[in-house]
């Protein structure tokens, strides 16, 4: 089994839908959450991160983090277009540190005009 | 403008070549790292380095190669020991101790076998 668990997808959905994407874990020493968005064939961006667990949200975007759970989300509110992109979620134990940042396979989304 | 360079978008190597890819920034961060990237995997660390001339070895270190001898510089060598090389190749920087905020990756480099 992999420490963490994400739907590949493809994942499509109409303009202005929301959309929901998903990780579980096992490592329940993970405290960093972090969500990145990639675009076909470039490097992956930061879209949003939250230590332990609770809610966040930017704009159209809200990181969920149930713990209890080891559950994590990424809504997206009002989608656009341009969030048509692969979504990664990423784990880190207790100090974030890329030697240990566990990656999710990503899930592609399209949004569909 | 700051950011990482990667070179060449895309390499090509025969059977038995090593190759060589290129990672700069001009973040001034200390911290620096190559990741493989394939299909249905997520992405891998194949080494880090924290600091001028020190690295260490991350999940996939096997059949690939670092140095660091500056610290705009990561160069990432892929040697003929490593037998499935075609992947996407990420190098990513951040200061050090490292942050969340401060993390940034590189367009990446596809390597393809011929």
């Amino acid at each position: 089994q992999k420490e963490v668990e994400q739907d590949p997808g493809p994942l499509s959905v109409p303009e202005g839908a929301i959309v929901s994407l998903n990780c579980t874990y096992s490592n329940s020493a993970f405290q960093y959450f972090m969500w990145y968005r990639q675009y076909s064939r470039k490097g992956p961006e930061l879209l949003m991160y939250t230590y332990s667990s609770g809610n966040k949200e930017d704009g159209r975007f809200t990181a969920q983090v149930d713990k209890s759970s080891k559950y994590i989300s990424l809504f997206i509110r009002d989608s656009q277009p341009s969030d048509s992109a692969t979504y990664l979620c990423a784990m880190s134990q207790e100090g974030f540190g890329n030697e240990k940042l566990t990656f999710g396979t990503g899930t592609r989304l399209t949004i569909i005009p | 403008d700051g950011g990482i360079t990667q070179s060449p978008k895309y390499l090509f190597r025969k059977e038995g070549q090593n190759v060589t890819l290129s990672c700069e920034q001009n973040l001034n961060h200390d911290a620096m790292y190559w990741y493989r990237q394939d299909p249905g995997q997520g992405l891998r660390l194949i080494y880090y380095s924290q600091i001028v001339n020190d690295f260490q070895k991350g999940d996939i270190a096997e059949g690939y190669s670092v140095s660091r001898e500056k610290k705009e510089s990561f160069p990432l060598t892929v040697t003929s020991a490593q037998k499935n090389p075609t992947a996407f190749y990420l190098c990513a920087s951040t200061l050090d101790p490292p942050s969340v905020e401060t993390q940034y990756f590189g367009p990446g480099t596809r390597l393809l076998v011929l």
